[in-house]
């Protein structure tokens, strides 16, 4: 089936320093790709999202590529502050047996930004 | 704005009890489905509903029952709770995808963080 792997944390970095977090992705169709981010003790909200191949998603500084020719989704940002501090989760959307989407996760990159 | 709304935040249960997360949105999304998060497993699908009426289990519905008697609301029911269902649940709604691919967006609820003990 479909399935997402992103790279293992945690992940510690200073303020101001380069991110990158690894995703690449399983899919037998043409998946939408997702970058979520949970800050500490809240829910999961949506950071960007592509839709089809070349699409860059981006918000609040961060970037991601649909890559098809790697089925990849790397999540970037040029310069990290203290309140990106969470847990990444990047995903896809699939179809499931009765037609309708569902979400298939990566296991999370947690994310540290000190000072 | 209410979105995606899930009650209780917290909840600590004895085992062999039951009880109803709830959870109500008010984007009149068709999809509703519940996840469950754990440590290093990111998160997993339990149920799902496509539309009133109609529920689907996901990747680990053991243990859990779900309704969906109205648009807006599908609760998540643990019959007899066991330890190994401490967890934070997400409940997540969506409208009902034109098709693949269509980058339908998903909103997430803020998280029921439930330990039985």
């Amino acid at each position: 089936g479909d399935s997402v792997t992103q790279m293992e944390g945690p992940v510690t970095l200073s303020e101001e320093a380069f991110l990158t977090i690894n995703c690449t992705y399983t899919a037998t169709g043409y998946p939408s790709l997702f970058w979520y981010v949970q800050y500490p003790g809240e829910g999961l909200q949506l950071l960007l999202k592509a839709t089809k191949a070349d699409d860059k998603g981006s918000n609040k500084g961060f970037e991601a590529t649909y890559r098809k020719e790697t089925t990849s989704f790397h999540l970037e940002k040029g310069s990290v502050q203290v309140s990106d501090s969470a847990v990444y989760f990047c995903a896809l959307s699939d179809i499931t047996q009765g037609g309708s989407e569902k979400l298939v996760f990566g296991k999370g990159t947690k994310l540290t930004v000190n000072p | 704005n209410a979105g995606v709304t899930q009650t209780p935040k917290f909840q600590v249960l004895k085992t062999g009890q039951s009880m109803t997360l709830q959870c109500a949105q008010d984007m009149n999304h068709e999809y509703m489905s519940w996840y469950r998060q754990d440590p290093g497993m990111g998160l997993r699908l339990i149920h799902y509903s496509v539309g009133a009426g109609i529920t689907d289990q996901g990747e680990v519905p053991n243990g859990y029952n779900v309704s969906r008697s109205t648009t807006e609301d599908f609760p998540l029911r643990l019959l007899s709770a066991a330890p190994s269902q401490t967890s934070v649940y997400f409940c997540a709604s969506s409208f009902r995808p034109l098709g693949q691919g269509a980058g339908n967006t998903i909103y997430f609820g803020e998280g029921s963080w439930l330990t039985v003990v």
